[in-house]
């Protein structure tokens, strides 16, 4: 069965800090690995991942994939209270099915 | 303005009313989805469709029905609605699955209560 767990559940942390998010996933058939930040309304998009090894960077926000070890990391440098959010963790196949993990909550406090 | 819109955003319902909520997009996109949301599970697949007259389920597509005649619109029909369908329902769409474009653009969201 195809599954995508996100670690930690929640964290806090202080702002300036770094966070690292972690995202492993058994899926069949692996397509691309996608990241989504939610505060409290849709999410949107961070990144999309698709080879291993080849960092994405957005400002502060940066993520990897590993396809060896199936997981992704995304980390966020210099946190401010804007970070805090919902960080979601997809992967897709090749049939156009999407697996979402429970996502990892992130609260930033100043 | 390129978005995907719900409608309605918020319903309250009884168990075995009929209700659909509409999902349109005007980017021209091939791929359209619907999700479901509860705490501590994530979104949830419940449909998706990658084009016109092509859909297929995803994981949770008990007690609900989508339907794709026109590229920009996706419905979920929920036949006889349950409490355990009490949820908060996103639509997506992206250009294409397949050629590197499978970022999904979300809608606003439809805050669904099944008395």
């Amino acid at each position: 069965e195809d599954k995508v767990v996100q670690s930690p559940l929640s964290l806090v942390v202080h702002e300036g800090d770094t966070v690292t998010l972690n995202c492993s996933y058994e899926v069949t058939n692996f397509r691309s690995l996608l990241w989504y930040k939610q505060e409290k309304k849709a999410p949107t998009f961070l990144f999309m991942l698709t080879s291993s090894g080849i960092e994405k960077k957005s400002g502060r926000l940066s993520s990897i994939l590993d396809k060896k070890e199936l997981f992704s990391i995304l980390n966020i440098t210099a946190t401010q209270t804007g970070d805090s959010a919902v960080y979601l963790c997809a992967v897709s196949d090749s049939w156009g099915k999407f697996q979402f993990g429970a996502g990892t909550q992130v609260v930033v406090t100043p | 303005e390129a978005q995907v819109t719900q409608n309605p955003r918020y319903l309250i319902t009884v168990t075995g009313k009929k209700l659909t909520v509409t999902c349109s997009q005007n980017m021209n996109h091939e791929y359209m989805s619907w999700y479901r949301q509860d705490p501590g599970l994530g979104l949830r697949q419940i449909y998706y469709s990658m084009n016109v007259e092509v859909t297929d389920k995803g994981d949770v597509p008990e007690g609900y029905k989508v339907s794709r005649k026109e590229k920009r619109n996706f419905p979920l029909i929920l036949e006889s609605p349950s409490p355990n369908q009490t949820s908060l329902y996103f639509c997506a769409s992206s250009p294409h699955p397949g050629q590197g474009k499978e970022t999904q653009y979300f809608g606003p969201g439809t805050r669904l209560l099944v008395l």
